[in-house]
């Protein structure tokens, strides 16, 4: 089982829709998380962190469910300008271990 | 501008003959990584290092060194590339775990 799984995707989805992203880790010990956005052939970049409680930046809004082992994602009122791959990321045991999933791949349509 | 910079962007190499894949941070950050990101696989950690002459392996070491010297470079050495190190690499740094990574612009190796 991989440490962290996402859907591959793609999702494809005209503007204006509201998306949910799903990710699972295995690792019951894990301390922080993330989502990261990665255009094509580009560095990912930090979307957001995730806390147990929820937190929201704008349209997108992120979720960790501790007992479920699961992080969301979801994105309101999509624009063309949110098509990218979506990366969970998941910290675990040593300060610089980052365990990446492989993405999901969103576009959004007119 | 805070940003980590990593170079070169594109190489082209041949097998064995030795390179280096220099990164440079301007953020005083203490934490530097170096990922390897292949089509159905993901970002895989190569090396990571929390401080200057502190560096341990990530999930694929073999057939890289780093060394971190100085707090702001984190060079990635290939002593003798293989055609299976062909791969898009990406230097990262954090001020601490919780804060998430700052990646470079990344650097596409092809070894022939």
């Amino acid at each position: 089982r991989k440490e962290v799984e996402q859907d591959p995707g793609p999702f494809n989805v005209p503007e204006g829709a509201t998306v949910a992203f799903n990710c699972t880790y295995s690792n019951s010990a894990s301390q922080s998380f993330f989502w990261y956005r990665q255009d094509c052939r580009k560095e990912p970049k930090l979307l957001m962190s995730v806390y147990s409680s929820g937190n929201e930046d704008g349209r997108f809004t992120a979720q960790l469910n501790r007992a479920s082992q699961y992080i969301s994602l979801l994105i309101r009122d999509s624009k063309l300008s949110d098509s990218a791959t979506y990366l969970c990321v998941v910290h675990t045991g040593t300060a610089s271990k980052l365990t990446f999933g492989t993405g999901t791949r969103l576009q959004v349509t007119l | 501008e805070a940003q980590v910079t990593q170079n070169p962007r594109y190489l082209i190499t041949v097998t064995g003959k030795k390179l280096t894949v220099t990164c440079s941070q301007n953020m005083n950050h203490e934490y530097m990584s170096w990922y390897r990101q292949d089509p159905g696989l993901g970002l895989r950690q190569i090396y990571y290092s929390m401080n200057v002459e502190v560096t341990d392996k990530g999930d694929v070491p073999e057939g890289y060194k780093v060394s971190r010297k100085e707090k702001r470079n984190f060079p990635l050495i290939l002593e003798s590339p293989s055609p299976n190190q062909t791969s898009l690499y990406f230097c990262a740094s954090s001020l601490s775990y919780k804060s998430g990574y700052t990646f470079g612009s990344g650097t596409r190796l092809t070894v022939v």
